[in-house]
């Protein structure tokens, strides 16, 4: 089955900077998401990307299919964007998303 | 609507008892999942239904009984269960192949 690895495994950074997340997955994908969990538990889903670029707000999202890989940006990051960042992938078809083992991103004041 | 709906938030029971997770989502979603976390792990998949049948279980076991008595609804039924068996438990549902994925708060299980 597919395998997904994501790096780091923990980071910590102070307000205001920026961080990237990186995501390598196995073999080919047709579905590529990643979820931000809070401190509560909630899963939150940020991006559904197979391929390309997207934006949303502070945070953007790279994959590159070809090489197998996905990236994670945020930007001017705050207290709130504390957390664990999952990426999760499935071949075409697939139901099983195949979870990362995660993120755990710490913003300090 | 853009919400999945989960309840109880907590549940404690004991390693007799029977009790039955609720899950509820109505932005006609097709397939829809029960996940199970344990502390500093990814969810990992147990049961996903698609179009209201039962398309894969992940060798759960079978004190875990998953149910979907309509489009909308899931459920996940619990007896004898394990004190190992706590964790958080996460519904999710998603359009037909995957698309969309929105998943519950979650119910924080504890077994004694």
């Amino acid at each position: 089955g597919i395998q997904v690895e994501q790096s780091p495994p923990d980071l910590i950074l102070q307000e205001g900077a920026n961080s990237t997340l990186r995501c390598n997955f196995s073999d080919s994908v047709n579905n590529l998401q990643w979820f931000h969990q809070n401190p509560w538990g909630q899963l939150i889903n940020l991006f559904y990307i197979p391929s390309g670029t997207k934006q949303n707000g502070r945070l953007s999202a790279t994959t590159v299919a070809t090489e197998r890989y996905s990236l994670l940006y945020i930007s001017s990051s705050q207290t709130t964007d504390s957390g664990v960042y999952f990426c999760a992938a499935a071949r075409w078809g697939a139901q099983k998303l195949v979870f990362g083992q995660g993120t755990r991103l710490t913003i300090n004041p | 609507d853009t919400e999945v709906t989960q309840t109880p938030k907590h549940l404690v029971m004991g390693m007799t008892n029977k009790k039955s997770l609720k899950c509820e989502q109505h932005m006609g979603h097709r397939a829809m999942y029960w996940y199970k976390q344990k502390a500093k792990k990814p969810p990992e998949l147990m049961f996903v239904y698609s179009y209201e049948k039962l398309s894969i279980n992940e060798s759960v076991p079978s004190r875990f009984s998953p149910e979907c008595p309509n489009s909308s609804l899931l459920n996940l039924h619990l007896h004898a269960l394990q004190p190992e068996d706590s964790a958080l438990y996460l519904c999710a549902s998603s359009q037909a192949a995957g698309v969309g994925y929105t998943f519950g708060s979650g119910t924080r299980l504890t077994v004694v």
